[in-house]
C-alpha cells in the first residue's frame, strides 16, 4: 500500500527541547515537503525536496531544518521549538515529473509548551 | 498575503442538496488547480483536479468550473450525502520550479441526514 508515514502522531514538549517528526514514504518518490496548517491559514509550505541531498525553503521555514540523506526519509527538525510553532504538521511527497498529486501523511500535531 | 482566497469557511447543507465552494487566485503562474478532502485525523487527499486548458470537469458527483479570465474556480459537490461531510481545500500550484501547493483556508462542510 503506497504510503507517506509520520511519526509522532502527537507530541507535547516544552520551549527549546530540541525534537524531530520523521517522514517516510515507499513510493520512490523524488519530491517530498513538509506543510503546517493552521486554523484560518490551509496548509503552508515549509521545505521541499527534489531530490536527495538537495533542499530548498517553502513559505514559512523560520526555525525548522530538514534533511534528505536517503531517498525514501525527508525528517523535520526543530532544534529550539516555541510556542509559535503549536500546529499540526503534514509531510507529502509526489514523483517530479508527472502529473500525480501529492500524498500527505496523517499529520503530526506539536504542542510546544 | 494568501495567493488562494475560498469561502464560504464554513457550510451546512442538507442530504441530496448541492454544496458549492469558491476560491480566487491571484498568482497567473499557476497552471494546476487541486481539490483536496480532509477527513478528522486524517491528511489531505486529492479529490479532483483541473489544468486552465478546460473550463469544467467532472468526477461522479464532484464537479469543478475554473473561469480563467476572472481567476476563480468552483467545487460543486452534487447529491450530497452525510459522508461528505469533511474540510474540503482548494490549491493551486506550478507545474515547474518550487511546484508547492499554495492552498485556500478550508471550507467545513456538513451534509445533514
Amino acid at each position: 500500500e503506497a504510503q507517506v508515514t509520520q511519526n509522532p502522531r502527537y507530541l507535547i514538549t516544552v520551549t527549546g527541547k530540541k525534537l524531530t517528526v520523521t517522514c517516510s514514504q515507499n513510493m520512490n518518490h523524488e519530491y517530498m515537503s513538509w506543510y503546517r496548517q493552521d486554523p484560518g491559514l490551509g496548509l503552508r509550505q515549509i521545505y521541499y525536496s527534489m531530490n536527495v541531498e538537495v533542499t530548498d525553503k517553502g513559505d514559512v521555514p523560520e526555525g525548522y531544518k530538514v534533511s534528505r540523506k536517503e531517498k525514501r526519509n525527508f525528517p523535520l527538525i526543530l532544534e529550539s521549538p516555541s510556542p509559535n510553532q503549536t500546529s499540526l504538521y503534514f509531510c507529502a511527497s509526489r514523483e517530479l515529473n508527472s502529473n500525480q498529486p501529492q500524498h500527505f501523511g496523517d499529520g503530526t500535531r506539536l504542542s510546544i509548551l | 498575503q494568501q495567493q488562494v482566497k475560498q469561502s464560504p469557511q464554513s457550510l451546512i447543507v442538507q442530504k441530496g442538496g448541492i454544496s458549492i465552494i469558491n476560491c480566487a487566485y491571484e498568482n497567473t503562474a499557476f497552471d494546476y488547480f487541486p481539490w483536496y478532502q480532509q477527513f478528522p485525523g486524517k491528511g489531505p487527499a486529492l479529490l479532483i483536479a483541473i489544468r486552465p486548458d478546460v473550463s469544467e470537469k467532472k468526477e461522479g458527483r464532484f464537479t469543478i468550473s475554473f473561469n480563467k479570465s476572472a481567476k476563480q474556480f468552483s467545487l460543486h459537490i452534487m447529491d450530497s450525502q452525510p459522508g461528505d461531510s469533511a474540510t474540503y481545500f482548494c490549491a493551486a500550484s506550478r507545474s515547474t520550479g518550487r511546484r508547492a501547493l499554495t492552498f485556500g483556508s478550508g471550507t467545513r462542510l456538513q451534509v445533514q441526514p
